[in-house]
This record gives C-alpha cells, sequence and structure tokens, in this order.
C-alpha cells in the first residue's frame, strides 16, 4: 500500500540524548515536512524539504535536525538542544495535481523525555 | 501562505448538520482551501478542497463566496465518530513549500 510510514509510533529519550525519527514515503512526493503537535495545540512546522539535498526551517527548528538523501526518507533527529522535546511528531508529504495541493500525514511519533 | 482564522471550539449534537467558517482574507488568486481533520494521536487526513463556488463529496460540501476571503466546512448529520480537531489551509500548487496550519476547530459531538 502508498503511504507514510513514521517509526518508531513510541520513543522515551534520556535528556542530552539525541533520538531520530525515521519518515519514509512511496507516494513519490518530491515534498516533505515535519511538525510538532503539543497536546491540546495544532501543529507547528518544524522542518521541510521541497527536493533531495534541499530543506528549509520552518518556524521552531532550533533543537531539531534533518536530511533529505533519498526522494522516500526525511528523517528528523531531535537533539539535546532541544529542551522541550517531549511532544507529536507527524511526518508528512505532498503532490501537486493540476487543480491544488494535497498533503498527505504519517500516523505519527510519540516522544518523550525521561 | 494566506494566514487562516477559525473558532477555536464547536459543540454539536448527533444528527445536526454543522458547519465550521475559517477566515483567509489575504487569500491569493492562485491559493485553493483545503480541510483537514485529525483525531487524537493520529495524523490529519484530507476532508475536501475547492478553490470557489461549492465542492461536495462523500462527507462534507465546502462552501466558498464569491470573495473567496472565507470559508465554510458543511458536516451532514454528524456522529460521535466526527468528534475531532479540523483545519483549514490555503495554498496553491505551485507554493508547496509553506504548509502551515492553524489552531484549528475542535468539533465535539454530543448524543
Amino acid at each position: 500500500d502508498g503511504g507514510i510510514t513514521q517509526s518508531p509510533k513510541y520513543l522515551f529519550r534520556k535528556e542530552g540524548q539525541n533520538v531520530t525519527l525515521s519518515c519514509e514515503q512511496n507516494l513519490n512526493h518530491d515534498a516533505m515536512y515535519w511538525y510538532r503537535q503539543d497536546p491540546g495545540q495544532g501543529l507547528r512546522l518544524i522542518y521541510y524539504s521541497q527536493i533531495v539535498n534541499d530543506f528549509q526551517k520552518g518556524d521552531i527548528a532550533e533543537g531539531y535536525s534533518v536530511s533529505r538523501e533519498k526522494k522516500e526518507s526525511f528523517p528528523l533527529t531531535v537533539t539535546s538542544a532541544q529542551k522541550n522535546p517531549t511532544a507529536f511528531y507527524l511526518c508528512a508529504s505532498s503532490m501537486e495535481w493540476e487543480s491544488g495541493n494535497t498533503i498527505y500525514f504519517g500516523e505519527g511519533s510519540w516522544l518523550t523525555v525521561v | 501562505l494566506a494566514k487562516t482564522t477559525q473558532p477555536i471550539s464547536m459543540d454539536s449534537y448527533e444528527g445536526q448538520e454543522v458547519n465550521i467558517t475559517c477566515s483567509h482574507n489575504n487569500i491569493a488568486t492562485n491559493d485553493y482551501i483545503t480541510w483537514y481533520q485529525q483525531f487524537p494521536s493520529q495524523g490529519p487526513r484530507f476532508i475536501i478542497q475547492g478553490y470557489k463556488t461549492k465542492v461536495t463529496n462523500e462527507v462534507a460540501s465546502l462552501f466558498i463566496p464569491a470573495d473567496r476571503k472565507s470559508s465554510t466546512l458543511s458536516l451532514p448529520r454528524v456522529s460521535l465518530s466526527d468528534t475531532a480537531v479540523y483545519y483549514c489551509l490555503v495554498g496553491d500548487e505551485y507554493n508547496n513549500n509553506d504548509m502551515r496550519f492553524g489552531a484549528g476547530t475542535r468539533l465535539t459531538v454530543k448524543p
């Protein structure tokens, strides 16, 4: 089935550790995104990438890093510099069709600092 | 990307029609309007998209007035399973690098 796969679903991080969230898509989409969602809040854009080997900071990029070495993969690393990383993380990708953009999301990953 | 404004929350009862309005006063000529639905601990999913007038699919209708400065998502005969957060997103097919969501509208459907 086509879609976006995020892993792991649940992840625990000790303070001072870096952790990497995986995002893979087989939709052949050019653009990919990472969002952070805190409980009861909306989605905030962390990073986005329009093409391979290129990515841009979103609104809350500090403490995060990404790479886009392959079209289908856009991993997010939560570094120790991110002081409050406990949140729900969503990866997404978008397609262009002749009458508009549509964005597709993975099922999300919960990150908890212990 | 045009900034959007939606009500924070809405309550409804089963079987009622629910209308959620989104304001996007600075919408650009090439922008489309897309609505998404999000359940807790899941990624948002596409509901409906439109450019002007009215669009209808199997789950919702989207009404867009002539000036396109707002849009209304209409959910007919809601059920408890429609309890979710609804987001409106405005953007164009040439600019997929700025997918910023607003706070969304939390719809609660009561028995």
